[in-house]
């Protein structure tokens, strides 16, 4: 069985300051790494996944998360926020044979100006 | 090009009723999940069709619910004699392989009353 842990169910910065969400994953087998974000009334969007190789990890609006097996983690970082990145973000973990996806609770970050 | 469309975006039911919920997949994409997105539960998987058969059902709550999915297309996700447990948004998401990045719809918000 897989589970994921987001730590943190809020976190508040402000515009222009640096953030990190963190994420927690807990497997037995191989997996895929995943940070979704959902703004308000809207599905979820992919930010970034981790399959294989580098395990520094490039994705949309500026967002980048390091994959780090020793400490089971993926945490997400951006080094300046804006007020655009008010949503909430889910880190997700599925198999390495179909997308079946195991989600944290979601982490709401709220940029203030 | 077209996304994932679900339909009804809202639907208010009374308890003990029959709901279907229809999920429209991006073209092509042969792997369709279901999801629920609850305050009390947070996300979590349902089930997984590859072409129209479903090899992983282990996320349906109880013999109430059931989908299908025909074509290798259209999928329908039914609830029979639903509950007010039931009340969530349910969410469609697709992927061109069972490996790749999976789309999500924009969900169909349900309220059992």
């Amino acid at each position: 069985a897989q589970s994921v842990t987001q730590l943190d169910s809020q976190v508040p910065v402000f515009e222009e300051a640096p953030v990190e969400l963190r994420c927690n994953y807990s497997s037995s087998v191989s997996v895929y790494l995943f940070w979704y974000v959902q703004y308000p009334n809207q599905g979820l969007q992919l930010l970034l996944k981790y399959l294989s190789g580098s395990t520094l990890v490039k994705g949309i609006n500026g967002f980048e998360a390091e994959f780090n097996k020793s400490q089971t983690s993926f945490h997400l970082r951006k080094p300046s926020v804006h007020i655009s990145d008010t949503a909430e973000y889910f880190c997700a973990v599925s198999g390495t044979s179909y997308g079946k996806l195991t989600f944290g609770q979601g982490t709401i970050l709220t940029v203030h100006p | 090009g077209a996304g994932v469309s679900q339909s009804p975006s809202n639907k208010v039911t009374e308890k003990g009723k029959d709901v279907e919920l229809r999920c429209d997949p991006i073209s092509g994409h042969t792997a369709l999940y279901w999801y629920r997105q609850s305050l009390g539960q947070g996300l979590e998987f349902l089930i997984y069709f590859q072409g129209n058969s479903a090899p992983d059902k282990s996320g349906l709550p109880s013999d109430r619910f059931s989908a299908e999915r025909t074509g290798g297309s259209v999928s329908t996700l039914t609830i029979q004699r639903t509950q007010q447990e039931d009340s969530a948004v349910y969410l469609c998401a697709s992927s061109f392989t069972p490996k790749e990045t999976q789309y999500f719809g924009p969900g169909t918000r349900l309220l059992v009353l």
